[in-house]
């Protein structure tokens, strides 16, 4: 079983509608987790961080995270084409590894004009 | 502010020679951690540094790889002999003050070093 688990897509959604990204985790003590935006060729970009249960809004993302369920998911409101780019959900795992970050495969995203 | 750097942004050797990467962190960043994507895997954590203390080198895959920090500024990530398994993007992240709060550690990439072993 893999750490960090998501679907790997493609997810295809049309523009304006609402991308709704996944992620699973094994480790229960994991403490924060992020979502970085990949474009092809580039380097992950931050786009959220979430590490309390429940939502956490900005912008267009919305972040939940269900610790109980081992889940977080990324909400993408109104996409647009520039929203096009592999999705990597990001968790750190027990205190005493703080700095490392367990990815995801990656969600790639396409917005269909 | 700058960015994270790296260099060189690519890099072609043959099976055997060793490659020397560079990363700059963002100034004032006292973390800074290496990773790698290798094709079609998703990115592994390499090792981390405080400063520069190595934090965590679980993810260091054998002795053929050396991590340094000297000074707590730039780093170099060193391959020797290189191996075809080595072939890569081998990104480098800065973040700020990771160890005085557990939850804020937001890591920074740089834009890779693509790594091919012939």
């Amino acid at each position: 079983q893999k750490e960090v688990e998501q679907n790997s897509g493609p997810l295809s959604v049309p523009e304006g509608a609402i991308a709704s990204l996944n992620c699973t985790y094994s480790d229960r003590g994991s403490q924060s987790f992020f979502w970085y935006r990949q474009y092809s060729g580039k380097s992950p970009e931050l786009i959220m961080f979430i590490y309390s249960n429940g939502d956490k809004e900005d912008g267009r993302f919305t972040a939940q995270l269900n610790k109980a369920s081992q889940y977080v998911s990324l909400l993408i409101r109104d996409s647009q084409p520039s929203d096009s780019a592999t999705y990597l959900c990001a968790v750190t795992a027990t205190t005493d590894s703080w700095g490392k970050l367990q990815f995801g495969a990656g969600t790639q995203v396409v917005v269909t004009p | 502010e700058a960015g994270v750097t790296q260099f060189p942004s690519h890099s072609v050797i043959e099976k055997g020679q060793t490659v020397t990467l560079r990363c700059d962190p963002i100034s004032g960043h006292d973390n800074l951690y290496w990773y790698r994507r290798v094709m079609g895997k998703e990115i592994k954590f390499l090792l981390h540094f405080v400063k520069e203390s190595k934090q965590d080198e679980s993810g260091m895959p054998n002795n053929r790889f050396l991590a340094e920090r000297t000074g707590g500024t730039y780093s170099t990530l060193k391959v020797q002999p290189a191996e075809l398994e080595d072939s890569g993007v081998y990104f480098c992240a800065s973040s700020q003050d990771g160890f005085r709060d557990l939850f804020h550690n937001e890591q920074f990439f740089g834009p890779g070093t693509r790594l091919t072993v012939l």
